[in-house]
């Protein structure tokens, strides 16, 4: 069954604005992670936040999680047009073998 | 010296035909999988695999089989491939942590 949801579905913005995602999501976790696909290509792992944990940071990327709402967001700052690609978040429930359950994604289009 | 790699990256094939998709990792990860990419990008677990031990296997068709011949490497061998079968199918690994992924094989049936 799917677990995360993104929102937007798909977002369009100029080079230099911010871009925020969202995710929600529907059982306890062990953590939650976004990985970004640019077209024709596999996914790639941006962040990763433990379950314990409520903000975390990596260059430009900012990820919060409240799994009180069961909730996450990404936030792009100063986005640039190769960050034109989909972000997905996954969620990992188990604490031994790591298996992700995906979210539908969203669509970020970053124009010069 | 890519990481996760697919072969191939495109296949087009009949219907009722078999075909298989291979996957090599150079990483030293334990833990291998295979999801399926429909056309609306939604991505599901078919298979995992940790040092060539089956240990989830998502109700999937019994005509997809996986195989292990050792931890470097997950095959996937479709029988009887049907129309539903289109997508794109991804092999990964990891170890307990993040997912390296391959870049995907395009699977199209006529």
């Amino acid at each position: 069954s799917q677990q995360g949801e993104e929102d937007p579905q798909a977002l369009s913005i100029q080079e230099g604005e911010n871009a925020t995602m969202n995710c929600s999501y529907k059982t306890s976790i062990n953590n939650l992670q976004w990985y970004r696909q640019n077209s024709g290509r596999g996914l790639v792992h941006l962040i990763l936040i433990r379950s314990n944990e409520r903000e975390k940071h990596s260059g430009r990327l900012r990820v919060t999680l409240d799994t009180s709402k069961k909730s996450s967001s990404l936030l792009i700052t100063a986005s640039r047009a190769a960050d034109t690609a989909s972000y997905f978040c996954a969620t990992d429930a188990n604490s031994g073998y790591s298996t992700l359950t995906f979210g539908k994604g969203t669509m970020l289009l970053v124009s010069p | 010296d890519t990481a996760v790699s697919q072969t191939p990256k495109y296949l087009v094939t009949q219907m009722g035909n078999d075909k298989s998709i291979k996957c090599e990792q150079n990483l030293g990860h334990d833990t291998m999988y295979w999801y399926k990419q429909d056309s609306k990008k939604f991505l599901k677990i078919m298979f995992s695999y940790n040092n060539k031990e089956l240990i989830i296997n998502e109700t999937v068709p019994n005509r997809f089989s996986p195989k292990s011949p050792d931890k470097a490497h997950l095959n996937l061998h479709i029988n009887s491939l049907e129309l539903g079968d289109s997508a794109v199918y991804f092999c990964a690994s990891s170890q307990g942590g993040p997912q390296h992924f391959g870049d995907g094989t395009r699977l199209s049936i006529l």
